[in-house]
């Protein structure tokens, strides 16, 4: 596609409830980000995947936090037993290069956790 | 390991201002440096960035920004604020983000 499509837009989740979110790179694209972004504050990482490998996981907050991308094209965030605190904007962005030349961002996924 | 430093959350200009907004940077690999603009309720865009070459970097809506390594700083500039620029600016190492600054222009 056009761009990076994350879905869903938004997402309701009861305190205890799985979630999963969805990322679609642009086509091609080699390297994925994710990351977390509480209101008013900036993106912290989360994840790298360069194709289907996840190179670096160690912003993961917990091991309720998983992340996938089996055939190096989408990506999928998980987040198990949700809780409050994990209400932010889940943002995913992607590259066509290894070497952290810029990447283009999606929308985002707004998860409010109630 | 790379972190970056974002001084003040907030700057505010009056409209035909300089702008001036902080970066520091940390990195323990050679550090590749990027702006992100980000208005209320939409994604991140990117501003400029640099990887290697040339210190002084241009981007997008007259924005430039120059790589000091001797002072591990990245500061954005533009010479004359318009009222189209209030954002949230981030500043980013190897993908890393800062806090961010809220630009806000005033008439």
């Amino acid at each position: 596609g056009a761009g990076v499509s994350q879905s869903p837009r938004y997402k309701v989740a009861k305190r205890g409830q799985d979630v999963a979110l969805r990322c679609d790179p642009i086509s091609g694209h080699v390297s994925l980000f994710w990351y977390q972004q509480a209101l008013g504050q900036g993106p912290e990482f989360l994840t790298y995947f360069q194709n289907e490998a996840q190179l670096d996981k160690s912003g993961l907050p917990s091991d309720r936090f998983f992340a996938e991308r089996p055939e190096g094209s989408v990506s999928t965030l998980k987040i198990q037993r949700t809780q409050q605190e994990d209400s932010a904007v889940y943002l995913c962005a992607s590259s066509a290069s290894t070497n952290n030349y810029g990447y283009t961002f999606g929308s985002g996924t707004r998860l409010t956790v109630v | 390991a790379q972190s970056v430093t974002q001084l003040g959350s907030h700057v505010s200009v009056s409209e035909g201002a300089l702008v001036l907004l902080r970066c520091n940077y940390s990195s323990s690999v050679p550090p590749y440096l990027f702006w992100y603009v980000q208005y209320p309720n939409q994604g991140l865009q990117l501003l400029l960035k640099y990887t290697t070459g040339a210190t002084l970097v241009k981007g997008i809506n007259g924005f430039e920004a120059e790589f000091k390594k001797s002072e591990t700083s990245f500061h954005l500039t533009k010479p004359s604020a318009h009222m189209s620029d209030a954002a949230e600016y981030f500043c980013a190492v190897n993908m890393r983000f800062g806090a961010g600054t809220r630009l806000t222009v005033k008439p």
